[in-house]
C-alpha cells in the first residue's frame, strides 16, 4: 500500500514564476491538505481540499491556490513566486478530522 | 491564533538514556499528535491520543494526553541512535481542520 506520494522532490524557480506541486493521498483517504515548512520550524497550514472543494484555509495568501481531483489527488499552485516562499511543501491525508499521513515533501528553491 | 509550545528545543543524550519532553496549549485540544520528522523527509506519525487522562505506547515510546487538556507528554525508553530527529507535537483545534504544530524538539543520541 503506497503511503502519501509528492512531486516533484525538489525544484528550483525564479522570483515572479508560478509552480505547481502534485500530491497522491494514502489509499483509502478521502482529505488532503498541504503544509509549509521553513528551516527550523514546524509546519504551517496552508489550505485542506475535500470532496473537491477547499474546506478549511490557513494565513496564506491567494497566490496560494490549490485543487482536488475526483480521485482524491490534489495540486497545491503558487504564483508569482517570492524567495520567502523557498520551503519544504507537505502533502497530509487522512479520513475524518485527525491523524494526518505526510509525504515527503516538495523541497522548493526560489531564486 | 493557537500555539503549542514544547520543550526542551533539543536534547542530547547517551544511548540507552530516557528521554522526556512535553507540550502545552493555551487553548484545549481534543486530540494530540506526535511526529518524528528526519531530514528531508516528511513527518512520521508515532502516536495518536484522543482522549484526556490516555497513555498510549507504540514499541519504546510512550504518550500521554494530559487530565487538562491543555498539555501532553512523549517519553522514549532506553534511548537508540536510530532515535534522532525532531518531535513534533501537533493538534486540531475545537471545531478546525488544520493541525498546529509545535516547534519541535531536536534529539541528539551519542553512541
Amino acid at each position: 500500500d503506497a503511503g502519501v506520494t509528492q512531486s516533484p522532490t525538489h525544484l528550483i524557480k525564479t522570483r515572479g514564476q508560478q509552480v505547481t506541486l502534485r500530491c497522491s493521498p494514502k489509499s483509502g483517504h478521502d482529505t488532503v491538505s498541504w503544509y509549509q515548512q521553513a528551516l527550523g520550524q514546524g509546519p504551517q497550514f496552508i489550505f485542506q481540499y475535500y470532496e473537491e472543494e477547499e474546506r478549511q484555509r490557513g494565513n496564506f495568501p491567494d497566490r496560494f491556490s490549490g485543487h482536488q481531483f475526483p480521485n482524491y489527488s490534489s495540486e497545491l499552485n503558487v504564483n508569482a513566486l517570492l524567495l520567502g516562499d523557498s520551503a519544504l511543501y507537505l502533502c497530509a491525508s487522512g479520513q475524518g478530522l485527525t491523524e494526518a499521513f505526510f509525504g515527503q515533501g516538495t523541497r522548493l528553491t526560489v531564486v | 491564533g493557537q500555539q503549542l509550545n514544547q520543550s526542551p528545543q533539543s536534547m542530547f543524550i547517551q544511548e540507552g538514556e530516557d528521554v522526556s519532553m512535553n507540550c502545552t496549549s493555551s487553548s484545549i485540544f481534543n486530540t494530540w499528535l506526535w511526529y518524528k520528522q528526519e531530514p528531508g523527509e516528511g513527518p512520521v506519525l508515532l502516536i495518536a491520543l484522543y482522549k484526556a487522562g490516555e497513555l498510549t505506547s507504540n514499541g519504546r515510546l510512550t504518550a500521554q494526553f494530559g487530565i487538562t487538556r491543555k498539555d501532553s507528554f512523549l517519553n522514549i525508553s532506553a534511548s537508540i541512535p536510530s532515535d534522532v530527529g525532531i518531535y513534533f507535537c501537533a493538534g486540531p483545534g475545537a471545531g478546525s481542520y488544520q493541525l498546529t504544530f509545535g516547534k519541535g524538539t531536536k534529539l541528539s543520541v551519542i553512541p
